[in-house]
């Protein structure tokens, strides 16, 4: 069975510094992964996803992440955090049908 | 083109009260998804959808939830006798593509449900 770890639930940074948001999934089958970005009171927007063909993806707001088989993870980084990218960012798992499965999420806060 | 659309965004209702959530997906979209977030927590899959038939019930909680997507397009989750486990954001998600693509799925605002 599919799952999604998300390692820390917080996670602050200085404005400015690196944004490492980490993801591990297990799969019996090569899976698809996503980020979603969801802002108070509004649905998930996708950040990026992977889906077997580059293994660094690059997302919108300068968001990108690396698919690593060896060490089964899909870290999210950005190098130069903003105030705006305050939010709660969650992983998420396909096993290549319609199915996600979701991370428990990381809300990330920015410091001034 | 308008993305994803739920209503109520909000809904208070007293225990043992019946719900309804309406879902408007994106236009033309084959795939709908629902999906049970409760506080803290990433979403959970409730069901899907390819055009009207519903292809997957595995993750509804309970036979007081019932959904539906008679002509393909707007879907509505009905909850009967709501209890206060059930208070939590529904969100709605639709894909252009169909159960054995893995297709971007595109999320509504969601609707937060309370139930006191």
């Amino acid at each position: 069975a599919q799952s999604v770890t998300q390692l820390g639930s917080h996670v602050s940074v200085s404005e400015g510094a690196l944004v490492l948001l980490r993801c591990n999934y297990s799969s019996s089958v090569p899976p698809y992964l996503f980020w979603y970005v969801q802002y108070p009171n509004q649905g998930l927007q996708l950040l990026l996803k992977y889906t077997s063909a580059a293994t660094l993806v690059k997302g919108i707001n300068g968001f990108e992440a690396e698919f690593k088989k060896s060490e089964t993870s899909f870290h999210l980084t950005k190098p130069s955090a903003h105030m705006s990218d305050a939010a709660e960012y969650f992983c998420a798992a396909s096993g290549g049908t319609y199915k996600y499965i979701f991370g428990t999420g990381t809300r990330l806060k920015v410091l001034a | 083109g308008a993305g994803v659309s739920q209503s109520p965004r909000y809904k208070v209702a007293k225990r043992g009260q019946d719900v309804a959530l309406r879902c408007d997906p994106i236009s033309g979209h084959v795939s709908l998804f629902w999906y049970q977030q409760a506080l803290g927590q990433g979403p959970e899959f409730l069901t899907y959808f390819q055009n009207e038939a519903q292809l997957d019930k595995s993750g509804l909680p309970s036979d007081r939830f019932f959904a539906e997507r008679p002509e393909g397009s707007v879907s509505t989750l009905k909850i009967q006798r709501t209890q206060q486990e059930d208070s939590a954001v529904y969100l709605c998600a639709s894909s252009l593509v169909g159960p054995d693509t893995v297709g971007t799925q595109y999320f509504g605002p969601g609707t937060r449900l309370l139930v006191l």
